[in-house]
């Protein structure tokens, strides 16, 4: 079945840092691949989304290509900063929509 | 922009009563709507759909007669945790789908933690 593959957490960074986080896939078809972030005690909100291969997403500086090839959509920014600190989620979503499949979620830390 | 408003967003209750916790489209109209529930440091699982005016789908392993779930208008679902015991504490979000047909967005609620002394 589709399934979501995070790099494990926490991951700490300091301030300024760049950062990584790693999120490969497995889908039949073409889905469409999301970054969630979490905020501690909130929910889930959309940071950004590619909706087909080679698209890229970006937000607040947060970027992820759409990679079919490696099926892959690492989670990228230059330069983080403290109130970046959350859970972030890369999840898939089938063509023609119905629910997403979440990753186990990476935990990111930025030290002042 | 689309909200998904959750309420309560936290609550306290004694084993064995039950908890409704609401789902509401604010400035749309939800056709489907999805019950996750998170465990502490980890991913969300999803529950069940919701689709309005039919009955929910349950993912396996979900106790339907545990969690009721009614989806009676386009703006709103609730989902019920009936005789709660302790091992159902945990952060329930909803999540409503948005824009048509085969949307492709969907906007989550901030989320309901329910404690069961």
């Amino acid at each position: 079945g589709d399934s979501v593959t995070q790099m494990e957490g926490p991951v700490t960074l300091s301030e300024e840092a760049f950062l990584t986080i790693n999120c490969t896939y497995t889908a039949t078809g073409y889905p469409s691949l999301f970054w969630y972030v979490q905020y501690p005690g909130e929910g889930l909100q959309l940071l950004l989304k590619a909706t087909k291969a080679d698209d890229k997403g970006s937000n607040k500086g947060f970027e992820a290509t759409y990679r079919k090839e490696t099926t892959s959509f690492h989670l990228e920014k230059g330069s983080v900063q403290v109130s970046d600190s959350a859970v972030y989620f890369c999840a898939l979503r089938r063509q023609g929509g119905g629910k997403l499949i979440f990753g186990q979620g990476t935990e990111l830390s930025v030290k002042p | 922009g689309a909200v998904v408003s959750q309420h309560p967003s936290w609550v306290i209750c004694k084993s064995g009563t039950s908890v409704k916790i609401e789902c509401r489209s604010l400035d749309f109209q939800a056709t489907t709507m999805f019950w996750y529930r998170q465990f502490p440091k980890q991913s969300l699982m999803l529950m069940a759909t919701s689709n309005e005016g039919s009955k929910a789908t349950y993912e396996q392993g979900v106790e339907k007669d545990k969690f009721l779930i009614n989806h009676a208008s386009l703006t709103l679902s609730t989902l019920t945790v009936t005789s709660a015991h302790p091992e159902d504490s945990s952060f329930y979000i909803c999540s409503a789908s948005w824009g048509g047909t085969g949307a492709n967005v969907l906007t989550f609620g901030a989320g309901s933690r329910l404690t069961v002394l």
